[in-house]
């Protein structure tokens, strides 16, 4: 059965430096998403995008994030400069489409350890 | 796990019970839910799925409960196999504005032999 993919597994970073997740989509997925898990709380919306553009975000994707589909296969999320609250385990997600029936299938994640 | 440390209410049930797994939401506008699952380590993994214009869904062994009225939703999972054991999460969305899924808090199935 075709997966999200996500690397890395585990990112160390030092604080105020960037870093860069990445995902593989389902191929025949059109939506592309990240939430994100800090540890102990619920899963959180961060982003959605659509034909190569953000359609929906939420108030956490402030200016230090930003979403890329640099070719057709991956889809990033990268931190400009990393604060120590940004640790949590990080999902990328995708979707053929929108509407019901058509549901958002997860990656296993990338667990981010700002130190 | 991501888990750790979330006060999640436990379900625990013996090898070959059944299981209901209850949720509630607050978004009366909701119109589409999904159940999760998501095992150590893991992502969360697609179970079922219900549409608002329905109120009962079947899958294999799950079956999907919704009760507008009382905005409740459960799963149901026949002969639970300790494979089951895991955090079940519900999450709604409300497709007329916006594609993203809100997620509940989460129940942890313990399945004992």
């Amino acid at each position: 059965e075709p997966e999200v993919t996500q690397t890395p597994s585990h990112q160390v970073t030092q604080m105020g430096q960037e870093v860069i997740l990445r995902c593989v989509p389902i191929s025949n997925h059109l939506y592309f998403y990240w939430y994100r898990q800090i540890l102990g709380q619920k899963v959180e919306f961060l982003v959605s995008f659509y034909n190569n553009e953000i359609s929906e975000k939420s108030e956490i994707f402030d200016d230090q994030f930003s979403v890329e589909r640099p070719d057709g296969s991956n889809f990033t999320l990268k931190i400009r400069s990393t604060k120590l609250e940004d640790s949590a385990m990080y999902f990328c997600a995708s979707s053929p489409g929108t509407g019901g029936d058509q549901p958002q299938h997860f990656g296993d994640g990338t667990r981010l350890s700002i130190l | 796990g991501e888990n750790v440390g979330l006060h999640l209410p436990t379900l625990s049930v013996q090898e070959g019970d059944n299981s209901i797994i209850n949720c509630a939401y607050s978004n009366s506008a909701s119109d589409y839910f999904i159940w999760y699952k998501q095992e150590s380590g893991k992502g969360p993994q697609f179970i079922i799925d219900i549409r608002s214009n329905m109120d009962k869904r079947q899958g294999q062994r799950v079956t999907v409960l919704l009760n507008k009225t009382v905005k409740h939703l459960s799963l149901q999972i026949a002969a639970t196999q300790p494979g089951d054991s895991a955090v079940y999460f519900c999450a709604e969305i409300a497709y007329y504005n916006t594609d993203k899924l809100i997620f509940g808090t989460g129940t942890r199935l313990q399945v004992f032999p």
